[in-house]
């Protein structure tokens, strides 16, 4: 297992169209992230499943956004109707434990640029 | 309310010296911190964490100081080599998710 991956890596889209993205944790890890980061900035979370359930999501997740991950092992996260300012990487990130105490592996982003 | 921020945007150190990456949290009940380094076009990159009942962690050419009084914790790095360079995020674990500051960029002058 060579960690948290992400495809594809860049995507270039129109404004209004919907455009999805795929994230494989590594192996086993029952929770994974959804992060979106601005240049400059840190990441931003988005939402979180804990196997195939949604736990929770920010308030940076509009009803444009949809977040799956329907075997509890790869997820999608799915923008409808994009505008420019979802231009963004976005980050997936896994963990292995339960508990609190527990870094994330993040994978290598896909980068969102909507024209 | 609650953040995790830097104090400082960007580092300069020469290579060799020792770097220092500051961050300051405010929620008084978090309980575990961890700092990432993050290269360009790549993802965060776990480097070391740190759990609230200890006060210092060292690894291979890094070490995490946390300061619980004054809710700091900081990032050293041993002879700062090129390879270095990247921004370094302190990020703080509540549970579910986690909250990044804003990032240091370190640049390494040969």
């Amino acid at each position: 297992d060579t960690g948290v991956s992400q495809d594809p890596r860049h995507k270039i889209t129109k404004r209004g169209q919907n455009v999805t993205f795929r994230c494989d944790p590594i192996s086993e890890h029952n929770r994974l992230y959804w992060y979106r980061q601005t240049l400059g900035q840190g990441p931003e979370f988005l939402t979180y499943f804990q196997n195939e359930a949604q736990l929770e999501k920010s308030r940076l997740l509009s009803d444009r956004f949809s977040a799956e991950r329907p075997k509890g092992s790869f997820s999608t996260l799915e923008i409808q109707r994009t505008e420019q300012g979802d231009s963004a990487m976005y980050l997936c990130a896994s963990s292995p434990a339960q508990g609190r105490s527990t870094e994330a592996f993040f994978g290598q982003g896909t980068r969102l640029t909507v024209v | 309310g609650e953040s995790v921020g830097l104090h400082l945007p960007t580092l300069s150190v020469q290579e060799g010296d020792n770097s220092i990456i500051n961050c300051a949290y405010s929620n008084s009940a978090s309980d575990y911190f961890i700092w990432y380094k993050q290269e360009s076009g790549k993802g965060p990159q776990f480097i070391i964490d740190i759990r609230s009942n200890m006060d210092k962690r060292q690894g291979q050419r890094v070490t995490v100081l946390l300061n619980k009084t004054v809710k700091h914790l900081s990032l050293q790095i041993a002879a700062t080599q090129p390879g270095d360079s990247a921004v370094y995020f302190c990020a703080e674990n509540r549970g579910n998710d986690m909250r990044f500051g804003a990032g240091t960029r370190l640049t390494v002058k040969p």
